[in-house]
């Protein structure tokens, strides 16, 4: 079975600076995808990044990106110019990827950014 | 509005009292899925559909139930409620894409269910 590892239960950071959060995972499969979603207050689920594992190239999206290291099976969050409105829980997420694929999303245990002004 | 609705969003129930939390989708997903979410554990999996009247277990099924009679909705049913099922529920669906470009899943606001 996948599972998803944040080892940071809680991170804070200085208003504009920039912070990475980690996320390990551990599976079998060579296709899957990769995911970073944001719980703010609301609780809402919001996806911030996706990565293809068949992809190379970090996926980007404005002020976030990732750092995908197939090998090592790590897929760390960074966020540049950290902003009041980060601040949230945030999920790393594995998905496997088979021809009859249920979509079976596997989560990490989250970990609470604070943006401090 | 392509969205995931779920009713209700706060409930508080007592042990034993049987209730239904809805979940509706509006861009004709194929997959739905219920996770429930607590502190330290991140989202667990109750239960899944791959379609209409295809359902099945997740990693935590025991206490609950589901089914899929149209492709919209998805309902999550607690026969008996216990204080073990108070969490943070939340509802999913996505598209099979089968290019595997379009798989990430749209959650619902949550559900906030107490059981006393």
């Amino acid at each position: 079975a996948q599972t998803v590892t944040q080892s940071q239960p809680e991170m804070s950071v200085q208003e504009a600076e920039t912070v990475t959060l980690s996320c390990t995972y551990d599976t079998s499969e060579n296709n899957y995808y990769l995911f970073w979603y944001k719980q703010p207050p609301s609780r809402q689920m919001i996806l911030v990044i996706r990565q293809e594992a068949y992809k190379q190239q970090n996926a980007t999206e404005n002020r976030f990106s990732v750092n995908f290291q197939k090998a090592a099976k790590s897929f760390s969050l960074k966020i540049s110019d950290s902003q009041l409105g980060d601040t949230a829980m945030y999920f790393c997420a594995f998905m496997k990827i088979r021809p009859n694929n249920n979509n079976d999303m596997r989560f990490g245990a989250g970990t609470r950014l604070t943006v401090k002004p | 509005e392509a969205q995931v609705t779920q009713n209700p969003r706060y409930l508080i129930t007592v042990t034993g009292k049987k209730l239904t939390v809805t979940c509706s989708q509006n861009m004709n997903h194929e997959y739905m899925s219920w996770y429930r979410q607590d502190p330290g554990l991140g989202l667990r999996q109750i239960y899944y559909s791959m379609n209409v009247e295809v359902t099945d277990k997740g990693d935590v099924p025991e206490g609950y139930k589901v089914s899929r009679k149209e492709k919209r909705n998805f309902p999550l049913i607690l026969e008996s409620p216990s204080p073990n099922q108070t969490s943070l529920y939340f509802c999913a669906s996505s598209l099979r894409d089968p290019r595997w470009t379009r798989l990430e899943q749209y959650f619902g606001p949550g559900t906030r269910l107490t059981v006393t």
